[in-house]
């Protein structure tokens, strides 16, 4: 089955320093890859469309110059957390679709820890 | 404006009785709704689905029922197993996949 490898699992960076997070589709080309934001104890929220070839559609109140976000392939979707600080420490998931009868496959997801 | 909501934050189930997850949504037009189970510090997994031109669908120990007029569905799990222990979510892919509170689940030996 379609298989979305996220990287890094875990990360811990000093605040103020940029965290990039790798989410690559293995054995699919994903023209499109989403970014999911989650919270303790609360719902994975959508931060960003990212689309192959083209600019990120970020969900409002999402800072697009602070959650960079590149898909320069169709296996390949980044996303950046510029100048991190504490309140940014989260765990961030991206997706992929995988066909068209609305099939989604999720990375195994990124928890960030911004000291 | 929560669109999918899960009210139920919690839930305890002693292993081998029934589950049952509930999930409201606000929007009639939604056509199509998604399962999923998560672990903690995992991505989400594809648990189960239905149409909104179905009122049940079944899969293994898993079965899902839709109550369209009500804007209602709900996740049967039967037996219930350690196993299960996660958090499971509603979603709806609309414009973008749209997620439920989530619902904890703990089955108990």
């Amino acid at each position: 089955g379609a298989v979305v490898s996220q990287h890094p699992s875990w990360v811990i960076c000093k605040s103020g320093t940029s965290v990039k997070i790798e989410c690559r589709s293995l054995d699919f080309q994903a023209t499109t890859m989403f970014w999911y934001r989650q919270f303790p104890k609360q719902s994975l929220m959508l931060m960003a469309t990212s689309n192959e070839g083209s600019k990120a559609t970020y969900e409002q109140g999402v800072e697009k110059d602070k959650f960079l976000i590149n898909h320069a392939s169709l296996t390949l979707s980044t996303l950046t957390v510029t100048s991190a600080h504490p309140e940014d420490s989260s765990f961030y998931i991206c997706s992929a679709s995988v066909s068209q009868n609305y099939g989604y496959t999720f990375g195994s997801g990124t928890r960030l820890t911004v000291v | 404006d929560q669109q999918v909501k899960q009210n139920s934050p919690s839930l305890s189930v002693q292993e081998g009785r029934i589950s049952i997850l509930n999930c409201d949504y606000t929007n009639s037009m939604f056509d199509y709704f998604l399962w999923y189970k998560k672990y903690p510090a995992e991505g989400p997994t594809f648990l189960i689905s239905i149409s909104s031109i179905k009122d049940k669908n079944e899969d293994g120990r898993f079965t899902v029922f839709l109550n369209k007029s009500a804007k209602h569905l709900s996740l049967h799990i039967v037996p219930s197993q350690p196993g299960d222990s996660a958090v499971y979510f509603c979603a709806v892919p609309a414009s973008k996949l749209t997620f439920g509170t989530g619902t904890r689940l703990q089955v108990t030996l």
